[in-house]
């Protein structure tokens, strides 16, 4: 069974200041995706950033990056020069090819609180 | 401008009155899916399809009926609301996935369900 872990029910940090949302995952697959999603206080939910399971190189999008850690099946979410408004709920996903179905897990969530 | 429509944003009904949640796609995915989320629960999968005709149960499914009869459009039928179906609801759509390649979503804008 897949299973996405996120530790940290809530973040607190400083702007400009960077900051690591962490994600550890269970697969017996070997073929799958991870991925970061925002959810500001409005509700949407918006993609930030995906890994693939056979990337080498660890994924950026702008000021975020996935720090993918294959052994130990982590792929934290490091926001750098954290801005007021990254202040959201965080979610990690999982996306494998159990069953065929490509059926999607998501973590309960880290919600991060920006100061200025 | 490539969306996920949900319709409506905010809905308060009242015990067993039949309600349909609309979401259409305008990217030509072949994979869409709801969930609701509830606070500490995160996102729970209530059903997706993979294609045209083509349905099946997520993890929460009881109390909810889908159709997916065109490619674009993916309604959510509550033939019978309960308050516990109080939640927020998400549509999502996505390319077909592929060994290798492993699409994030994209997500509608939510639907706030009151069920009274």
């Amino acid at each position: 069974a897949q299973k996405i872990t996120q530790t940290q029910p809530g973040m607190f940090v400083q702007e400009k200041e960077a900051v690591t949302l962490d994600c550890t995952y269970d697969t017996s697959d070997q073929s799958y995706g991870l991925f970061w999603y925002k959810q500001p206080s409005s509700g949407e939910m918006i993609f930030l950033i995906y890994q693939g399971s056979y990337d080498e190189q660890n994924a950026t999008e702008g000021r975020y990056s996935l720090n993918f850690q294959k052994a130990r099946k982590s792929a934290n979410l490091v926001i750098s020069a954290s801005q007021l408004g990254d202040s959201a709920m965080y979610f990690c996903a999982m996306r494998t090819a159990s069953g065929g179905s490509y059926i999607p897990t998501f973590g309960r969530g880290t919600s991060l609180i920006v100061h200025p | 401008e490539a969306q996920v429509t949900q319709n409506p944003r905010y809905l308060i009904t009242v015990t067993g009155k039949k309600l349909t949640v609309t979401c259409s796609q305008n990217m030509n995915h072949e994979y869409m899916s709801w969930y609701r989320q509830d606070p500490g629960l995160g996102l729970r999968q209530i059903y997706y399809s993979m294609n045209v005709e083509v349905t099946d149960k997520g993890d929460v499914p009881e109390g909810y009926k889908v159709s997916r009869k065109e490619k674009r459009n993916f309604p959510l039928i509550l033939e019978s609301p309960s308050p516990n179906q109080t939640s927020l609801y998400f549509c999502a759509s996505s390319l077909r996935v592929d060994r290798g390649h492993n699409y994030g979503y994209t997500f509608g804008s939510g639907t706030r369900l009151t069920v009274v």
